[in-house]
C-alpha cells in the first residue's frame, strides 16, 4: 500500500512555531493534502500541494518534495485551538490516502 | 452553502444487528466518498462514488458492508450483521468531479456518525 507516516503526537506551547513531518511512498503520487481535525468533529481541508515548494496561508504553511516523498506542515503563532489532529493525505490516482494523524496539543 | 449532511449521528447497536447510515453531499459534487475512521487512527476509504458508478470498493468488507447512490446523489451505507470491531466514525465526503487521472480537488466531510457495537 501507500504508506503514510506521521508522528502520532506532538506538543508545542502557545505563541510557537511546530513542524509537522508526513512521509509518503513516491510510486504512483499525484499531490498531498492536509487537514485539521478537532476531536469529534469533520476534517476540514487546510492545503493542496503538488509542486516542490512552499504553499502559504496566512498562519499555516505547507511543504512538498516529490523527490523526497516528504511533507511538512508548519504553524505559526500557535494558538490554543489550534490543538487537532492534522492529517497527511497523499493522492494516488483517484484515491486519497490518510495517513495516522498527528495529534497537536497546544499548551499555554 | 450547505455542508455534507449525515445522519444519524450517534448509533449504539448490539452485534449481529444490523444498521444504516445516510449521506447527502454538498449540491453538485459528483463524487461521494464512505470513510472508516477507528479512534486515534486516519479516515480509511471504504468505497468511493463518481455519479452513481462506484469508482474504488478495494478495502469495503463486502459480506457485511454495502453501499449505493441509486441517482447519483445521496447515499446510503449499511452493515449487516455489525460485528464489534465495527465501532468507528463513518465519514462520509463529496467533491467536484475528479476529471483526469488524478484528484486535484479538496473533499469536503460531513460529521460523521459515531456507530457503537457492544
Amino acid at each position: 500500500g501507500q504508506n503514510i507516516d506521521q508522528p502520532t503526537e506532538m506538543t508545542a506551547t502557545e505563541g510557537a512555531i511546530v513542524q509537522i513531518n508526513c512521509t509518503y511512498q513516491t510510486s504512483g503520487f499525484n499531490g498531498l493534502f492536509w487537514y485539521q481535525q478537532h476531536a469529534g468533529e469533520a476534517p476540514t481541508f487546510l492545503s493542496y500541494n503538488v509542486l516542490d515548494g512552499l504553499e502559504e496561508k496566512g498562519r499555516f504553511s505547507s511543504f512538498l518534495s516529490r523527490s523526497k516523498g516528504y511533507s511538512y506542515l508548519l504553524l505559526k503563532e500557535l494558538q490554543m485551538k489550534d490543538s487537532a489532529s492534522y492529517l497527511c493525505a497523499g493522492v494516488y490516482g483517484q484515491n486519497f490516502v490518510f495517513g495516522p494523524g498527528t495529534r497537536l496539543s497546544v499548551l499555554p | 452553502e450547505a455542508g455534507v449532511a449525515q445522519s444519524p449521528r450517534y448509533k449504539i447497536i448490539e452485534k449481529r444487528q444490523s444498521v444504516a447510515f445516510w449521506c447527502n453531499p454538498i449540491s453538485g459534487h459528483a463524487t461521494l466518498y464512505w470513510y472508516q475512521q477507528i479512534l486515534g487512527q486516519g479516515p480509511k476509504l471504504l468505497i468511493q462514488f463518481q455519479n452513481n458508478g462506484v469508482v474504488d470498493d478495494s478495502q469495503l468488507p463486502k459480506d457485511r458492508f454495502s453501499a449505493e447512490r441509486l441517482k447519483g446523489v445521496d447515499s446510503t451505507l449499511k452493515i449487516q450483521p455489525a460485528k464489534l470491531e465495527d465501532s468507528a466514525v463513518y465519514l462520509c465526503a463529496s467533491s467536484l468531479e475528479v476529471r483526469g487521472p488524478a484528484i486535484n480537488t479538496e473533499a469536503f466531510f460531513g460529521q460523521g456518525t459515531r456507530l457503537t457495537v457492544v
